[in-house]
């Protein structure tokens, strides 16, 4: 069956610049995560989503990040004024429920900011 | 910060050897996964303890969890080259997020 999907796969952009990433999770998964992983780290959590609501945005690290899921399926993470530290892997996943469920991940972005 | 560690931070071992990495974390969980991670990409669940087991068993994968010293390993036996790949640790504390460790760095040789 179609797993979590992310476009684009590779995105190069250059300072300042705004970015959208893409994440389309399993069918009828109602919660979406995403994280941000740096070479070498583990993923860092950045937004999670129950339905069409955010539902914990502790991890965002500033107000240039945000993130939508308008109608509780696909997931846009938005970066204004991308900076070269943004640069990573943005990794989105979903599960079934919240709580003590397995989440599954979609393949990543990876976002170099020039 | 919420993120733990995981030792050691590369195994290489023989096909056929076990492998056992170690993730220690610093919260109360409600549960810990583990993930294994090929060339930097896509996460993959592997097995979900919850916080009032000892150890869990699937195929070759064994975890164990001590919460009174806020650890878990896992354990891979029989290891098979296709085994390597980087492992995580993750928990989950209740906000619904999973916080990951640093990862472990498996290969395994032909």
């Amino acid at each position: 069956g179609a797993g979590v999907s992310q476009t684009p796969s590779n995105k190069v952009t250059e300072k300042g610049k705004y970015v959208e990433l893409r994440c389309d999770p399993i069918s009828g998964h109602t919660a979406l995560y995403w994280y941000r992983q740096s070479l070498g780290q583990g993923p860092e959590f950045l937004i999670y989503f129950q339905g069409t609501g955010a539902a914990d945005d502790s991890g965002l690290p500033n107000d240039r990040f945000f993130a939508v899921r308008p109608e509780g399926s696909v997931s846009t993470l938005k970066i204004q004024r991308t900076e070269r530290g943004d640069s990573a892997v943005y990794l989105c996943a979903s599960s079934l429920n919240a709580g003590p469920s397995p989440q599954y991940f979609g393949p990543g972005t990876r976002l170099t900011v020039l | 910060s919420q993120q733990g560690e995981e030792d050691p931070q590369a195994l290489s071992i023989q096909e056929g050897e076990n492998a056992t990495m170690n993730c220690s974390y610093k919260t109360s969980i409600n549960n810990l996964q583990w993930y294994r991670q090929n060339s930097g990409r896509g996460l993959v669940h592997l097995i979900l303890i919850r916080s009032n087991e000892r150890e869990k068993h699937s195929g070759r994968l064994r975890v164990t969890l001590d919460t009174s010293k806020k650890s878990s390993s896992l354990l891979i036996t029989a290891s098979r080259a296709a085994d390597t790949a980087s492992y995580f640790c993750a928990w989950e504390t209740g906000a619904n997020n999973l916080f990951f460790g640093t990862g472990t760095r498996l290969t395994v040789i032909p």
